[in-house]
């Protein structure tokens, strides 16, 4: 079956500007997570959506950020106003229940540069 | 708080050569462990993961890895490693309590033939 999928596969965008990256879940997966991964780095959690619970949104860097998901589908995560310190690859990640048990499964990832 | 460090930034080694890489966490009970790994321009696949029972853990590509309470680790071995091995691994972990992953800031690896 499909794995997740993530759109744009790169995004160069200038500062001040919003940019909107999609990520579309495995069918059934009732948890996503967004990731951030600033070169070198690790992965900064961002967000996660578990079926219709209020989504968990305590890593969002700041107000810029957003993200919505519509039921057990597709994502968008919104940056509003982009800063060059916004570049970096942004993973989403479905799996069948939240972390405990089960793993998660990564999309490519959206590359963001800020110019 | 919970936390997962990964000491050796880059490992190289030979192909055919044995490998580890370290792993240790930081939490209060046993969390569920995992490594992943990603390939440039990929997305991270899981290679294994540990979550109660025996404590060495068999993974996907020839892969395995040991949890050992006493010293809050989780080390990833290969017996002889392939030059497609070449890759960047992550080790995490999510608390039983929690839903969140906390990842390591990942091993890169080079094989040199």
């Amino acid at each position: 079956g499909a794995g997740v999928s993530q759109s744009p596969s790169n995004k160069v965008t200038e500062k001040g500007k919003d940019v909107e990256l999609r990520c579309d879940p495995i069918s059934g997966h009732t948890a996503l997570y967004w990731y951030r991964q600033r070169l070198g780095q690790g992965l900064e959690f961002l967000i996660y959506f578990q079926g219709n619970s209020a989504p968990d949104k305590s890593g969002l860097p700041s107000d810029r950020f957003s993200a919505e998901r519509t039921g057990e589908s597709v994502s968008t995560l919104t940056i509003q106003r982009t800063q060059q310190e916004d570049s970096a690859v942004y993973l989403c990640a479905s799996s069948l229940v939240t972390g405990q048990g089960y793993e998660q499964y990564f999309g490519p990832g959206t590359r963001l540069t800020v110019t | 708080a919970q936390s997962v460090t990964q000491p050796d930034i880059h490992i190289t080694v030979s192909e055919g050569a044995s490998l580890e890489l370290r792993c240790n966490y930081s939490y209060g009970a046993t969390p569920y462990l995992f490594w992943y790994v990603q390939s440039p321009g990929q997305g991270l696949q899981l290679l294994l993961k540990y979550f109660s029972g025996d404590t060495l853990v068999q993974g996907i590509k020839g892969f395995e890895a040991e949890f050992k309470r006493s010293q809050s680790s989780f080390n990833l071995r290969k017996p002889s490693v392939h030059w497609s091995d070449a890759a960047e691994y992550f080790c995490a972990v999510v608390t039983n309590t929690g839903n969140q992953f906390y990842f390591g800031t990942g091993t890169s690896l080079t094989v040199i033939p």
